[in-house]
């Protein structure tokens, strides 16, 4: 039920790229991507619906694609700020319905140095 | 804008005790999920609950209980203390028929027991 996510740490310097994956063996409806720092919750960050599509925000995009049932989150000029551990929560469909609940990856931890 | 409401933010206990978390999830979401995380884990789903009824039920186990009451808080209660149940325990609100929409976490109670 857990998604695989991958890598588990990324070392990043400031302005330099990053992709974060996902992945799961079981039929999605939903991706949810979350930052979280040490010992604070996690913070929602973009939502990404059954369909394939891809979302944006500022320099952070991710993508979906149901076929594969793989998401990717995509962090460009990084940002001394964009430290933290990344999790991707997969809602799955059971019996044609979703019941909400999130099955999180076991994050990747990304540091990023000035 | 109104956030998730986590009380208490910290609490210790000694083992054999009972502990009780409570949330307060933003107004006019009508769903409550309570996640528990280890120290470097990724979030673990307990349970849920919709309308005051419980929805889904996880990996909780049975010494603990929770329950959802007339103006939508929750209570996660917790009896006969482990040392293993010390953890970061969050709570996340959802307006259900949104599916568009992610799950809010609040701040957090960190249990410890000692």
């Amino acid at each position: 039920q857990q998604p695989v996510q991958s890598p588990q740490a990324v070392i990043l310097r400031e302005g330099e790229d990053a992709v974060i994956n996902c992945s799961s063996s079981k039929a999605l409806y939903s991706v949810h991507w979350y930052r979280q720092k040490h010992g604070e919750a996690p913070v929602f960050l973009m939502i990404l619906l059954k369909g394939g599509e891809q979302k944006g925000h500022e320099k952070i995009s991710a993508s979906f694609n149901e076929k594969k049932q793989q998401s990717s989150l995509y962090l460009t000029a990084s940002q001394l700020s964009y430290s933290g551990t990344y999790f991707c929560g997969t809602e799955k469909v059971d019996r044609g319905s979703t019941l909400g609940r999130l099955y999180f990856g076991r994050g990747t931890q990304l540091t990023v140095w000035p | 804008a109104a956030g998730v409401i986590q009380s208490p933010r910290h609490l210790i206990k000694e083992k054999r005790e009972t502990a009780t978390l409570k949330c307060y999830p933003i107004p006019r979401h009508d769903t409550v999920y309570w996640y528990q995380q280890g120290p470097g884990q990724d979030p673990q789903f307990l349970i849920s609950f919709y309308e005051k009824m419980q929805s889904d039920k996880g990996s909780i186990p049975d010494r603990f209980s929770a329950q959802q009451f007339s103006d939508y808080h929750s209570e996660l209660n917790m009896s006969s203390l482990e040392l293993g149940d010390s953890a970061l325990y969050f709570c996340a609100s959802r307006i259900r028929r949104r599916r568009t929409d992610t799950q809010y976490f609040g701040p957090g109670t960190r249990l410890t027991v000692l």
